[in-house]
């Protein structure tokens, strides 16, 4: 079946513009995950969705990031006035529910690059 | 807090066996997971260890201690296309994981 996707796979943007980055879950997975990777980096956990809910947003960085998941489906993660310290590959993985091994399934990414 | 330690970086030759190594710190801890990513890609599971000793999948096997809050991944038989970043990731609570920085797995013929 189809895996999880991301769009747009690249955005180039200005600093001090706003980005939306969408990711749609594999049917039925229930938890969803943003996370940042910086070149040669390992994975940041950015918020993390159960359903519609997000009972962990510790990761987020500052008040400029937001995301949201509509329908237990999509979300959008949302940066304000971006930064060139926002530039990387942000990961969006779902899992299903009810799996002991809490295995996460990633999608292949956006790349930002703000200007 | 989490914190994962893993060697940065780690060289071996085609037919080989090599070890990652990774020891945490965790203030909640409910299993190790073992993640590959090549480059560009995205990560993709290898491996989970809920409770002590060795998990085999084929030719990865990962093994833990809890008690001494450490965990491996023993990868035999290297191939060219075993090239890649692998992470370990601790679950703490709401089911999260926070990684390690990777180690980077270089083969070479």
């Amino acid at each position: 079946g189809a895996g999880v996707s991301q769009s747009p796979s690249n955005k180039v943007t200005e600093k001090g513009k706003d980005v939306e980055l969408r990711c749609d879950p594999i049917s039925g997975h229930t938890a969803l995950y943003w996370y940042r990777q910086s070149l040669g980096q390992g994975l940041e956990f950015l918020i993390y969705f159960q359903g519609n809910s997000a009972p962990d947003k510790s990761g987020l960085p500052s008040d400029r990031f937001s995301a949201e998941r509509t329908g237990g489906s999509v979300s959008t993660l949302t940066i304000q006035r971006t930064q060139q310290e926002d530039s990387a590959v942000y990961l969006c993985a779902s899992s299903p529910p009810g799996l002991s091994t809490d295995t996460q399934y990633f999608g292949p990414g956006t790349r930002l690059t703000v200007l | 807090g989490q914190s994962l330690e893993q060697p940065s970086e780690v060289t071996a030759v085609e037919g080989a066996i090599v070890q990652i190594n990774c020891t945490y710190q965790t203030s909640g801890f409910y299993g190790l997971s073992w993640y590959q990513q090549h480059d560009g890609g995205a990560p993709t599971f290898l491996s989970y260890n809920g409770l002590d000793g060795l998990e085999e999948t084929g030719r990865f096997s990962s093994f833990l201690s809890r008690s001494d809050s450490y965990g491996y991944l023993l990868l035999q038989e290297l191939q060219m296309k075993d090239s890649a970043s692998y992470f370990c990731a601790v679950k703490g609570g709401y089911s999260t994981l926070t990684f390690g920085k990777g180690t980077m797995l270089l083969v070479s013929p």
